[in-house]
């Protein structure tokens, strides 16, 4: 099975709504980082997040981790065209500067 | 501050053949990451270099390897290559603990 595991796979959205994207680990996490990438180019970095409760926001993204469940969920308020783009969330599980990435969470944004 | 620079971006080799994609970090990061990017495996580590020293190694076979030089500009190398190894090669570099920013990538396309 997948060491992080990205919950959904896809999603799509009016614009305007809300919606959450989420990323469970198998394993203690480090550390863990929010990208989006438009396909088939670079990845955007978005937040990173380090300590159990810890909540971040830019803009109308806010990431939350909780430690005890593994787990960090994104939260896109009134969600527009320009959100739409490839979500992946990425764990420091070792310690080290090796990053596991999740499959990612494909996200449409209709007008 | 100019981001992350790959080149080249688009290579198309034969099977058998070698390559070397090269990636400029951030300039002051010392750190920089590799990371191929399939459709079907997702994004996987390949190593991670700092001060010219490989840290960390992904499980890939020995084909491929890479460098660092005393700029910090880094170099990948894929020997005899497959068709299974085309992907999208993103390259990483970081200052701060595991706060990684992405070049826009190479996509390499092997026939």
């Amino acid at each position: 099975s997948q060491e992080l595991e990205q919950s959904p796979q896809s999603l799509i959205v009016q614009e305007g709504k809300n919606l959450t994207i989420n990323c469970t680990s198998s394993k203690t996490l480090y550390g863990l980082y929010w990208y989006k990438q438009k396909y088939g180019e670079g990845l955007i970095f978005l937040m990173m997040l380090q300590k159990g409760g810890e909540e971040k926001s830019h803009e109308k993204i806010t990431a939350k981790l909780d430690e005890k469940k593994q787990q960090s969920s994104l939260h896109i308020t009134a969600s527009q065209p320009s959100h739409a783009g490839i979500y992946l969330c990425g764990a420091d599980m070792s310690g080290s500067y090796q990053l596991t990435f999740g499959k990612g969470t494909k996200l449409s944004v209709i007008p | 501050k100019a981001g992350v620079t790959q080149t080249p971006r688009y290579l198309i080799k034969t099977r058998g053949q070698q390559v070397t994609l090269s990636c400029s970090p951030i300039s002051g990061h010392r750190s920089v990451s590799w990371y191929q990017q399939t459709p079907g495996q997702g994004l996987q580590f390949l190593f991670e270099y700092f001060s010219e020293t490989q840290r960390n190694k992904g499980n890939f076979p020995g084909r491929f390897s890479g460098r660092q030089f005393s700029n910090s500009r880094s170099e990948m190398n894929v020997s005899t290559l497959e068709l299974g190894d085309s992907a999208l090669y993103l390259c990483a570099s970081s200052l701060v603990y595991n706060e990684q920013f992405f070049g826009p990538g190479t996509r390499l396309t092997v026939l």
